[in-house]
């Protein structure tokens, strides 16, 4: 069965980074993008970016140009997104989910069961 | 961006009743739409995507219509287990944009 595993919680000093990791298993990992979606406490989503699998693009939301990282490594099956200069709105849980077409955007058939990033001097 | 309304923000309903949620995009985005449910403490699950169609394995009480700018998700018949937020997502463009959110209450 289709499953993403993510690392897990951390708490960040402001201006530290964060690294957070998504192991896919059950399918082709480079036949589905993953795309990243954070949750900021008692809040609604937010699509921060997507990669593609297959060859690496990626495509992110303008509001985290310049700070966010999205990667892959194929030989593991697990995508990582990095997250640099945080801030107290930073806060949230980050999920990753499967896009269910393999390039382009899309809607997100699994996702993986979150990780809360606190950032907190 | 796109921008998603959602109404009503909050819904408070009971067993048994038919509860209907609406989704209003900003420009037009076809039929590129897809709605979750979402427990607390839990990942989002997907109910319906490309507008209308039940994702495998959801119950057939779920089902959406709406093309273009509306957007409707209903619930035929509420189940103890239909209490959460629900968010419609356009997927006509990146960035993906979500609703803000209805929680469906007792």
């Amino acid at each position: 069965q289709v499953q993403l595993v993510q690392s897990g919680a951390e708490v960040m000093k402001p201006g530290a980074s964060v690294k957070v990791s998504c192991k896919a298993s059950g399918y082709i990992f480079t036949n589905y993008g993953i795309n990243w979606v954070r949750q900021a406490p008692g809040q609604g989503l937010e699509w921060m970016g997507w990669i593609s699998t297959d060859n690496g693009n990626t495509n992110y939301a303008q509001k985290l140009q310049g700070r966010v990282t999205l990667t892959t490594d194929t030989s593991t099956n697990t995508a990582y997104m990095e997250l640099r200069s945080l801030r107290s709105d930073d806060t949230a849980v980050y999920y990753c989910a499967r896009g269910r077409y393999s390039s382009g955007s899309s809607y997100f058939d699994y996702w993986g069961q979150g990780t809360l990033d606190t950032v907190s001097s | 961006d796109i921008q998603m309304t959602q109404s009503p923000s909050t819904l408070s309903a009971s067993v048994g009743d038919r509860v209907t949620i609406t989704c209003r995009a900003s420009q037009n985005i076809g039929n590129w739409l897809a709605w979750y449910q979402q427990k607390p403490g839990k990942a989002p699950k997907v109910l319906i995507y490309k507008a209308s169609s039940l994702e495998s394995g959801v119950p057939s009480r779920f089902s959406g219509s709406g093309s273009g700018t509306e957007f409707t998700l209903t619930i035929s018949s509420l189940q103890p287990d239909d209490f959460a937020t629900f968010y419609c997502q356009q997927y006509y463009s990146h960035p993906e944009t979500f609703g803000q959110g209805t929680k469906v209450e007792i």
